[in-house]
């Protein structure tokens, strides 16, 4: 079974804070994901990753940046986290060919930003 | 620019009622098709997806969805929902090929509550 797990269920942080949100995958996937979830609005990527050092942006990275250092972790970074930042940002992983296979999804970090 | 569409944000159904989720997308070139599950304090999970032969898959749970080219559609059904499918939806599209753009579309999701 592929295991996705997030480094904090809930976090709460202060605006202006940076704030680092950890991913890891023990299935040797080469793309890694990081999507917020809004009400309403769906999944939303923010950034993406095919090979360890490689990213791409998605659709909304205004505000975020990621590191992928290993080959099993990608880390989403607030660098200075703002009250619209609030959330749930969830990671994904998939094998193969950039992002045209089906992704397993992290259980979620609930993030508020006060 | 590639786009998924669930037209139905809230569905409320009872328990043994039929369902049908509406999923439309647009992409000019061949797809990939999923549809996600998200239970209530779980994690996304996949429920099914379509990548080439019959258009009608069948997923976990009981449900199933049919590819139909012509429409741009790829719409859930389940015939006879229970309590437990509560949860939320969501369809989802990549190209099959990749490219430089690749990547899952998902849909805005549509909330499925069922009334026991």
């Amino acid at each position: 079974d592929v295991k996705v797990t997030q480094s904090s269920r809930y976090l709460v942080k202060r605006t202006g804070e940076k704030v680092f949100l950890e991913c890891v995958q023990d299935m040797d996937h080469e793309n890694m994901f990081w999507y917020r979830q809004d009400p309403g609005l769906g999944l939303r990527l923010i950034y993406f990753s095919y090979d360890v050092k490689m990213k791409e942006k998605g659709d909304i990275p205004e505000g975020y940046s990621v590191s992928r250092e290993k080959k099993e972790r990608f880390s989403l970074i607030l660098e200075s986290a703002s009250t619209n930042q609030t959330s749930m940002y969830l990671c994904a992983s998939s094998l193969g060919d950039r992002a045209v296979y089906e992704q397993y999804f992290g259980p979620g970090t609930r993030l508020t930003v006060t | 620019a590639q786009s998924v569409s669930q037209h139905n944000h809230h569905v409320i159904l009872s328990e043994a009622a039929s369902l049908e989720l509406g999923c439309n997308y647009s992409y000019g070139g061949t797809v990939n098709l999923f549809w996600y599950v998200q239970y209530p304090g779980q994690h996304l999970q996949l429920l099914l997806k379509y990548f080439s032969g019959d258009p009608l898959v069948k997923g976990i749970k009981g449900f199933e969805a049919e590819f139909i080219k012509s429409k741009f559609s790829f719409n859930l059904r389940k015939p006879s929902v229970q309590w437990s499918d509560t949860a939320e939806y969501f369809c989802a599209v990549s190209p099959e090929v990749y490219s430089s753009a690749s990547k899952i579309i998902f849909g805005s999701g549509t909330r499925l509550s069922i009334r026991p």
